[in-house]
């Protein structure tokens, strides 16, 4: 068990560029779910998967956002045309089968928007 | 829907005093609840959960808390805080059987010498 993983760390960008992060749950979990955390704020839901299925999508998710899991494995979240309100920590969790009351989150992405 | 209130943004104490963290949710189905730990850039840390079961909760670091249906809080405390335990610490709502987990704004401990 190496515990859920995500990449890059850091991110910086300059506005209106687009920016792809990456997920990897703990092996055979089959729930993933991408959150995001603004300075001095708890996280915020943005969209889960069961195994390759995206189940659910937060309001707070635009046409700008996409997330996938084509295999049910690891997970992409991309934005599009990035503004500077997209600066925040992009978390991934995930959990595993029968256990879905327990999320085990990875160390995040922060995102800068320049 | 649920929410989660942490009545306090920031709580200073002194090294090996006893801290409490208040937490109120609001739900109006059965829950389940959370404390977790966040050091600076890194990801969150479960301390401890309430599932079912005995109301008083351990967890990890030495760090327990108690469900209390009634006043839907669920404070967490420790006896003695240690200068390492300055961190963010978030309480967490989860609905039974649902899958998005709501977050409080968080409680910045500062452990101070």
């Amino acid at each position: 068990d190496t515990g859920v993983s995500q990449n890059p760390r850091h991110k910086i960008t300059k506005r209106g560029q687009n920016v792809t992060f990456r997920c990897d749950p703990i092996s055979e979990h089959n729930r993933l779910y991408w959150y995001r955390q603004t300075l001095g704020q708890g996280p915020e839901f943005l969209t889960y998967f069961q195994n390759e299925a995206q189940l659910e999508k937060s309001r707070l998710l635009s046409d700008r956002f996409s997330a996938e899991r084509p295999k049910g494995s690891f997970s992409t979240l991309e934005i599009q045309r990035t503004e500077q309100g997209d600066s925040a920590m992009y978390l991934c969790a995930s959990s595993p089968r029968g256990r879905y009351n327990e999320q085990f989150f990875g160390p995040g992405t922060r995102l800068t928007v320049l | 829907a649920q929410s989660v209130t942490q009545l306090d943004s920031q709580v200073p104490v002194f090294e090996e005093a006893p801290v409490e963290l208040r937490c109120n949710y609001s739900s109006s189905v059965s829950v389940y609840l959370f404390w977790y730990v966040q050091y600076p850039n890194q990801g969150l840390q479960l301390l401890l959960k309430y599932l079912s079961g005995s109301t008083l909760v351990k967890g990890i670091n030495g760090f327990e808390a108690e469900f209390n249906k009634s006043q839907t809080s669920f404070h967490l405390r420790k006896p003695s805080v240690h200068i390492s335990d300055t961190a963010e610490y978030f309480c967490a709502v989860l609905n039974t059987g649902g899958f998005k987990t709501i977050f409080g704004a968080g409680t910045r401990l500062f452990v101070k010498a």
